[in-house]
């Protein structure tokens, strides 16, 4: 199993609906989990941490955190197009600071 | 407030060579890290430096070394180049541990 986990997508959903972006993690993974976006041809951009299991909010972002299932997701509302881009889940390795990366979420937002 | 700045944005090198990327980290960071972004994959770590001293590696050759200097920049250097080692090459910086990173514009490196 790798350690973090996302599908590659492409998803694509239609402008105002509500992009919900996935990624499971591994035991060799710690409980601090962050959301990057990376526009193409760019370097990514932190959106979200959280460190506790359950909700966290901030503005039309919500980062979902299961430590049980080992899951964690991005809920993104009132998706807009320039919300297009792929978004890299990662999660802190056990006993270092290193960050794990998924291989990232390509989503597209369509008028 | 700068970010994290790195240069040279672009950088073409040919098979065998040597090439040096720097780094300065965001204001009041003190912790560099490296990582390597392959065309359609998530970055991979390759160490990370605090107070001068590479703190921990990922699973990169020893062609891959670093340095980070008292004002906390940070340099990379890979030796005798791959055509593998094509990449974008990013700086992360941050303040402390169990924090996310604030990244770097990236290098592109294309290696010939």
């Amino acid at each position: 199993q790798k350690e973090v986990e996302q599908n590659s997508g492409p998803l694509s959903v239609p402008e105002g609906a509500i992009a919900s972006l996935n990624c499971t993690y591994s035991d060799r993974v710690s409980q601090s989990f962050f959301w990057y976006r990376q526009y193409s041809g760019k370097s990514p951009e932190l959106i979200m941490s959280i460190y506790s299991n359950g909700d966290k909010e901030d503005g039309r972002f919500t980062a979902q955190l299961n430590k049980a299932s080992q899951y964690v997701s991005l809920l993104i509302r009132d998706s807009q197009p320039s919300d297009s881009a792929t978004y890299l889940c990662a999660g802190g390795a056990i006993n270092t600071d290193k960050l794990i990366f998924g291989t990232g979420t390509r989503l597209q937002v369509f008028p | 407030d700068a970010g994290v700045t790195q240069s040279p944005t672009h950088l073409i090198k040919t098979r065998g060579q040597q090439v040096t990327l720097r780094c300065s980290p965001k204001s009041g960071h003190d912790t560099v890290s490296w990582y390597q972004q392959a065309l359609g994959q998530g970055p991979q770590f390759i160490f990370q430096y605090y107070e001068e001293e590479e703190r921990q590696r990922g699973n990169f050759p020893d062609r891959f070394s670093g340095h980070q200097f008292p004002n906390y920049s940070s340099e990379l250097n890979v030796n005798a180049l791959l055509l593998g080692d094509s990449a974008l090459y990013l700086c992360a910086s941050s303040l402390g541990t169990g924090t996310g990173y604030t990244f770097g514009s990236g290098t592109r490196l294309t290696v010939v």
